[in-house]
């Protein structure tokens, strides 16, 4: 079956343009979660979601950022008026559970000028 | 809080040696333990995880036991190969509500013929 698939796989912004980044989970996952990863450095948890619900979202460096999964399956990630520092890549992960096994798409990369 | 910290890359070994990658955490509660792999061009994969202390995780021929006296999960290998090649994340996954993963820097593994 398919991955978790996400979109743009790149994404060149001009600063203070707003982006928004797509994820496609595994058909059935109910855990969705969102990091982000800097250049050199391991993901860092943004954002989690059960079906529709976002239960945490404590990882949000900004109320610039804001996540949605209006219906429990397709979520997206905003970023508002983007700054040079949100350059990163972006990674989805979803699962069956939160205790479950965490399965990584591809990931988004942002660089923001 | 809860942190993941593993050794510094990049570790260069040739074809057949031992592979170590040390990874110590520090916790709150009894977190499960992750190794994650990322091989150049595709996204995060789980390698294996422990859930408790004394277990090992296993896979391709890595191995990782569960260490609560020393609060480490190294990563290990017998005899590496060059498609081994590929940067390993050690995480932990803090048991909360939303059972976030926690990651280390990453550490970049290069073998050669």
């Amino acid at each position: 079956g398919a991955g978790v698939s996400q979109s743009p796989r790149y994404k060149v912004a001009k600063r203070g343009q707003d982006v928004a980044l797509r994820c496609d989970p595994i058909s059935g996952h109910v855990s969705l979660f969102w990091y982000q990863q800097a250049l050199g450095q391991g993901p860092e948890f943004l954002t989690y979601f059960q079906n529709e619900a976002q239960l945490d979202k404590s990882g949000l460096p900004s109320d610039r950022f804001f996540a949605e999964r209006p219906e429990g399956s397709v979520s997206t990630l905003k970023i508002q008026r983007t700054q040079q520092e949100d350059s990163a890549v972006y990674l989805c992960a979803s699962s069956l559970g939160s205790v479950e096994t965490q399965y990584f798409g591809p990931g988004t990369r942002l660089l923001v000028l | 809080g809860d942190s993941v910290t593993q050794m510094e890359g990049p570790v260069t070994l040739s074809e057949e040696a031992f592979l170590t990658i040390n990874c110590t955490y520090t916790a709150t509660g009894y977190p499960s333990l992750f190794w994650y792999v990322q091989y150049p061009g595709e996204g995060l994969q789980l390698l294996l995880k422990a859930t408790k202390a004394d277990d090992k995780g296993s896979n391709k021929g890595f191995e990782a036991t569960y260490r609560k006296e020393t609060t480490s999960f190294h990563l290990e290998k017998g005899s590496v190969q060059v498609s081994d090649s590929a940067v390993y994340f050690c995480a932990l996954s803090d048991g909360g509500a939303t059972n976030k993963l926690i990651f280390g820097t990453g550490t970049l593994l290069a073998v050669q013929p």
